[in-house]
């Protein structure tokens, strides 16, 4: 089955400066990633997906990039905004489109 | 366009005790999800309906939980006995189809004492 797991639990980035956050998994039949920001009290909220035959996509302060060879990618939101502060998800999904969720990283923006 | 609604927010228990869960999905929405959050980890699929039928059901733990969605519409999702280690979030989603968008409601908070 699919395994997928982030790097860091926390990240603490200042006001201003880019974040990066990463994830991977195990499964290589997996062929579409999301990321998700959930908020304290809310649910996951789409933020932006890729497909495997991609390696990058952007979308409006935020850039995903897969790397297949070693089953990893990342979030990269630019110039982080307090309400950027959120748990991250990323989510890995097969052809049947049913998403395994990693576990989280809390980012926290500083003023 | 209004979203997923769920109800209760917030539930406490004990143990041994019987709790239901209720989802209202957006309207036109085929397929719906029920997903268990446990504290600190990432939600866990429970059960997929696509309409009115089970999709997917194997990561629910049947000899307690069980789920419906009779009208292809809200769904309820049960528990019975709940036991100390449900407590968690629980969250509902749909989706236009399978292969779209999944759209969350806000969860219900589960606490069993």
């Amino acid at each position: 089955g699919e395994s997928v797991g982030l790097h860091l639990p926390t990240l603490s980035v200042q006001e201003g400066d880019n974040s990066i956050i990463n994830c991977a998994y195990s499964n290589s039949a997996s062929d579409y990633f999301i990321w998700y920001k959930q908020e304290s009290g809310k649910g996951p909220q789409f933020i932006i997906d890729i497909r495997s035959n991609m390696d990058k996509r952007q979308g409006q302060r935020v850039t995903v990039l897969l790397n297949k060879t070693v089953k990893h990618l990342s979030l990269q939101i630019a110039a982080t905004q307090p309400g950027d502060s959120a748990v991250y998800f990323c989510a890995g999904a097969g052809s049947a489109r049913q998403l395994t969720f990693g576990s989280g990283t809390q980012l926290t923006v500083l003023p | 366009e209004a979203g997923v609604a769920q109800s209760p927010r917030y539930k406490i228990i004990e143990k041994r005790q019987s709790v239901a869960f209720w989802c209202n999905p957006i309207s036109g929405h085929a397929t719906l999800y029920w997903y268990q959050q446990i504290l600190g980890q990432g939600p866990k699929l429970l059960i997929q309906f696509q309409n009115n039928g089970v999709v997917d059901d194997s990561q629910l733990p049947k000899d307690r939980f069980s789920a419906e969605r009779l009208k292809g519409v809200d769904s309820t999702l049960k528990i019975q006995p709940a036991k100390l280690e449900d407590s968690a979030v629980y969250l509902c989603a749909s989706a236009v189809a399978f292969y779209n968008e999944q759209f969350f409601g806000p969860g219900t908070r589960l606490t069993v004492l």
